[in-house]
């Protein structure tokens, strides 16, 4: 069984600092891992994936994340935050056999950013 | 670019109506998706089908029935909506069976029901 932990349901950061989400995971098998943003009133939309290639992953807008095994983890960051960043956050985790059911999402980080 | 569309992106009926949800996809990809996204709960996945015809319940099937008979589309139906099924219902879709790709979403249809 898979499962997905993200640790605070809001987190608040000024515009310019350090934006870090937090997510762990379990998972039986290798895993691949995803985050996904969502603005408001609309689908998610992909940041960056981890498909055990490279443990650093890059993403769109400025975001990366690090995948660690040792800790299970797999966190968000990006350097300076923007009012664009707005949002609510999501990760994910795939790869058990039954590739059907194998995509289980977090319950959600929403990021404020303020002026 | 990949699209995927869902009909309608507010929709408001009463108690007891039936309710189609229909999302298109134009990506040829095998595997579709519903979820229902609620406040505190993330997304839970209603069914997913993965060929025409095919389809298997998720997490949370209950009230909730599906209809794939074209490769491009997945229809949510809803016998009779009950205001418990207020919420924001996502389509997607991923290519094939691997545990690498992602999912790609519709744009969301937000149900209220009265």
């Amino acid at each position: 069984a898979q499962s997905v932990t993200q640790l605070g349901s809001h987190v608040s950061v000024s515009e310019g600092a350090l934006v870090l989400l937090r997510c762990n995971y379990s998972s039986s098998v290798p895993p691949y891992l995803f985050w996904y943003v969502q603005y408001p009133n609309q689908g998610l939309q992909l940041l960056l994936k981890y498909t055990s290639a490279a443990t650093l992953v890059k993403g769109i807008n400025g975001f990366e994340a690090e995948f660690k095994k040792s800790e299970t983890s797999f966190h968000l960051t990006k350097p300076s935050a923007h009012m664009s960043d707005a949002a609510e956050y999501f990760c994910a985790v795939s790869g058990s056999a039954n590739y059907g059911q194998n995509f289980v999402f977090g319950p959600g980080t929403r990021l404020s950013v303020l002026p | 670019d990949v699209k995927v569309t869902q009909s309608s992106r507010y929709l408001v009926k009463r108690t007891g109506e039936k309710v189609f949800l229909e999302c298109v996809q134009d990506m040829d990809h095998e595997n579709m998706f519903w979820y229902r996204q609620d406040p505190g709960l993330g997304l839970r996945l209603i069914y997913f089908s993965y060929d025409v015809k095919m389809k298997e319940k998720g997490d949370i099937p209950e009230g909730y029935s599906v209809s794939r008979e074209k490769k491009e589309r997945f229809s949510l139906i809803l016998e009779s909506a009950s205001t418990n099924q207020t919420s924001m219902y996502l389509c997607a879709t991923r290519i094939g069976a691997a545990n690498t790709g992602e999912l790609f979403f519709g744009e969301g249809s937000r149900l209220t029901v009265l």
